[in-house]
């Protein structure tokens, strides 16, 4: 089955400054590729996401990046604010299921001091 | 718009007993995802169902069961349980055709 690294597992960041955690999938077939927010004590929330036929995606703030032959993606965090520490998975689209179980990542703790 | 919802949200179970969870997709969605997440890891997969139908699972033990209704709302249920099944359960919704998966709030799961 596929397995997902990410890295780092902690990383603090001064508020204004940029942030970017990094993610390897090992399934050259994985095609969907989510990033998800989780702050303490509640559900893992959606923040972007990239399908495996493009190559960066940007919402305000925040942008993912995929390099296919590599087989890594990326998320980029721009300008800081202390709301954006949480925990952040990345996870990989499983192709083999009719509809996709998600792997995920071991998680990275981002604290954006103020 | 309700989101996905859960229940219970916290329960505290002791070593051998039985634990039933139930989870409420989005409205017109209707698959659901459950995922174990352990205190400082990643949620892993352990049932996918659509249309009443399992679809996929993880590397659990038969321990783990679920079962999906006509409403397309789900139960998870664990027998036997063993204190390395304390964790949070996850219950995600999705749609054929999308991928994005969207979480419920979790039950927090407690073996004593």
């Amino acid at each position: 089955g596929e397995n997902v690294e990410q890295h780092p597992s902690t990383l603090s960041v001064q508020e204004g400054d940029s942030a970017v955690i990094k993610c390897t999938y090992s399934d050259s077939a994985s095609n969907y590729f989510p990033w998800y927010k989780q702050e303490l004590g509640k559900r893992p929330q959606l923040i972007i996401d990239i399908r495996s036929n493009v190559g960066e995606k940007k919402d305000q703030r925040i942008a993912v990046t995929l390099n296919k032959t590599a087989k890594h993606f990326s998320l980029h965090i721009t300008e800081t604010q202390p709301e954006d520490s949480a925990v952040y998975f990345c996870a990989a689209r499983d192709r083999g299921s009719t509809l996709g179980r998600l792997y995920f990542g071991r998680g990275t703790q981002l604290t954006v001091w103020p | 718009d309700a989101g996905v919802t859960q229940s219970p949200t916290h329960l505290i179970k002791t070593r051998g007993q039985h634990v039933t969870l139930r989870c409420s997709p989005i409205s017109g969605h209707k698959s659901v995802s459950w995922y174990q997440q352990v205190l400082g890891q990643g949620p892993q997969f352990i049932f996918q169902y659509y249309e009443k139908e399992e679809r996929g699972r993880g590397n659990f033990p038969d321990r783990f069961s679920a079962r999906q209704f006509p409403n397309y709302s789900s139960e998870l249920n664990v027998n036997a349980l063993l204190l390395g099944d304390s964790a949070l359960y996850l219950c995600a919704s999705s749609n054929q055709g999308n991928y994005e998966q969207y979480f419920g709030p979790g039950t927090r799961l407690t073996v004593t």
